[in-house]
């Protein structure tokens, strides 16, 4: 298994402009979660889904950030307009999803810079 | 909601010493307790977890432990070595699949 593919794995773009994050989650996999890692504010759930349901966002920062997951091997995490603090690195992750709880596999992560 | 606070946020031990990172959290609904290492620039990769229904797991040089009375689990390294420097992160899940993670410890194995 290739385990969770995220991308790009760099992103460079100005403030005002959109970002697109892609996750292709392990197959087989029911539960997908979206985090960001800064320094300051550590690893943070923005948003995750059960059998691509969004199912809590609370941690989504505001308006400007948006995640779908049309599909079972695909999620995207939208932010617009993006600003210099949206900079950091987000991971996406995935887990079998049952009645217990189970690992979380991480993807290698986007980095994105805001300008 | 679910709060869970991780000590020390640094720490440094010589080679072939023993590290430990303890963690508090504050749901007692609480029932899955995962430990994450994370190498610079690169992902969290879980290494060791234990449910609520145990008290100890071991896995060669890793051991973690669980007190659900008082609500805290340590991740114990024995024999550290260079390359057990990383940040290790603590996290607990109770019901759905979400997680909650520490803060982190930055460790480092000096030579």
């Amino acid at each position: 298994d290739a385990g969770v593919i995220q991308s790009p794995r760099h992103e460079v773009t100005e403030m005002g402009q959109e970002v697109t994050l892609r996750c292709k989650p392990i197959s087989g996999h029911n539960s997908l979660f979206w985090y960001r890692q800064t320094m300051m504010r550590g690893l943070e759930l923005l948003i995750y889904f059960n059998n691509n349901v969004p199912i809590d966002d609370s941690g989504m920062p505001e308006d400007r950030f948006s995640a779908k997951m049309p599909n079972a091997s695909f999620s995207t995490l939208k932010i617009q307009p993006s600003e210099p603090r949206d900079s950091a690195v987000y991971f996406c992750a995935s887990s079998l999803g049952g009645l217990t709880q189970e690992t979380q596999y991480f993807g290698p992560g986007t980095r994105l810079l805001v300008l | 909601g679910e709060n869970v606070e991780q000590h020390p946020s640094t720490l440094s031990v010589q080679e072939g010493d023993s590290a430990v990172i303890k963690c508090t959290y504050s749901d007692s609904a609480s029932n899955y307790f995962p430990w994450y290492k994370q190498e610079l620039g690169k992902r969290p990769q879980l290494i060791i977890d234990i449910r609520s229904n145990v008290g100890e797991k071991k896995d060669q040089r890793i051991a973690v432990t669980l007190n659900k009375t008082a609500k805290h689990f340590s991740l114990h390294i024995t024999e550290t070595q260079p390359e057990d420097s990383a940040v290790y992160f603590c996290a607990n899940g109770g019901g759905g699949n979400k997680l909650t993670f520490g803060t982190g410890t930055q460790l480092k194995v000096e030579l």
